[in-house]
């Protein structure tokens, strides 16, 4: 089945030392988004791509940087994680936006990692 | 920032009760979704309403979007315990580039 895979499900870093979360997805879909849910809060996009262009969220930390190699993998670089980081990460994908002449339809999400900083 | 808020928070039913959640935005939007969260994964889409469509449905679930009050609802008729879940609306601020922006969710518990 077609499906956005994140692993690993479950991460621990320590304060301070950097940590890559992956994504890889099997939908063929042009765009990805990163997305962090902190326990009880709504999902707060970081950042997404369409293709290989990258669009930052305003107020997305300068700690977290994102690397997308190919259609089908994406990584949330954390470089100097901080006990506020402690989250789920949530990895989606969708298909061409309204802008590129698209349908925006909906977003696939996978599962989450579930970043715990110690 | 977050979008918008869901209204209530928290929302407590047994089995066969209709569930009712709102949600509030503040911008002018394309669409508005619907998703479900069950505990400690992701997101499921459920439902996609457009700007200019002011009702739908799919299956047991019922949205309403008033742009003038810049306000939806969905309704979820006859609950089973599985629908317990968190439950999420979520605009695209009036953007073309397929970003959305969430709201803080409403928990529903389904008692059998």
């Amino acid at each position: 089945d077609a499906m956005v895979i994140q692993n690993p499900r479950y991460q621990v870093t320590q304060f301070g030392k950097p940590v890559t979360l992956s994504c890889s997805q099997t939908l063929n879909h042009n765009v990805m988004y990163w997305y962090q849910q902190k326990s009880s809060q709504a999902p707060k996009l970081l950042f997404h791509y369409y293709d290989k262009d990258f669009n930052n969220e305003a107020d997305t930390p300068d700690n977290f940087q994102s690397r997308r190699p190919n259609t089908s993998f994406c990584f949330l670089d954390i470089r100097s994680p901080g006990l506020g980081d402690a989250a789920m990460y949530l990895c989606a994908t969708s298909r061409e936006p309204l802008s590129y002449g698209g349908d925006p339809g909906e977003q696939f999400f996978g599962p989450g990692t579930r970043l715990t900083v110690l | 920032s977050q979008q918008g808020e869901e209204d209530p928070q928290a929302l407590s039913i047994q089995e066969g009760e209709n569930a009712t959640m709102n949600c509030s935005y503040k911008t002018s939007i394309n669409n508005l979704q619907w998703y479900r969260q069950n505990s400690g994964r992701g997101l499921v889409h459920l439902i996609l309403i457009r700007s200019n469509e002011r009702e739908k449905h799919s299956g047991r679930l019922r949205v309403t979007l008033d742009t003038s009050k810049k306000s939806s609802s969905l309704l979820i008729t006859a609950s089973r315990a599985a629908d317990t879940a968190s439950y999420f609306c979520a605009t695209d601020r009036g953007s073309t580039l397929g970003r959305l922006y969430f709201g803080r969710g409403t928990q529903l518990t389904v008692w059998p």
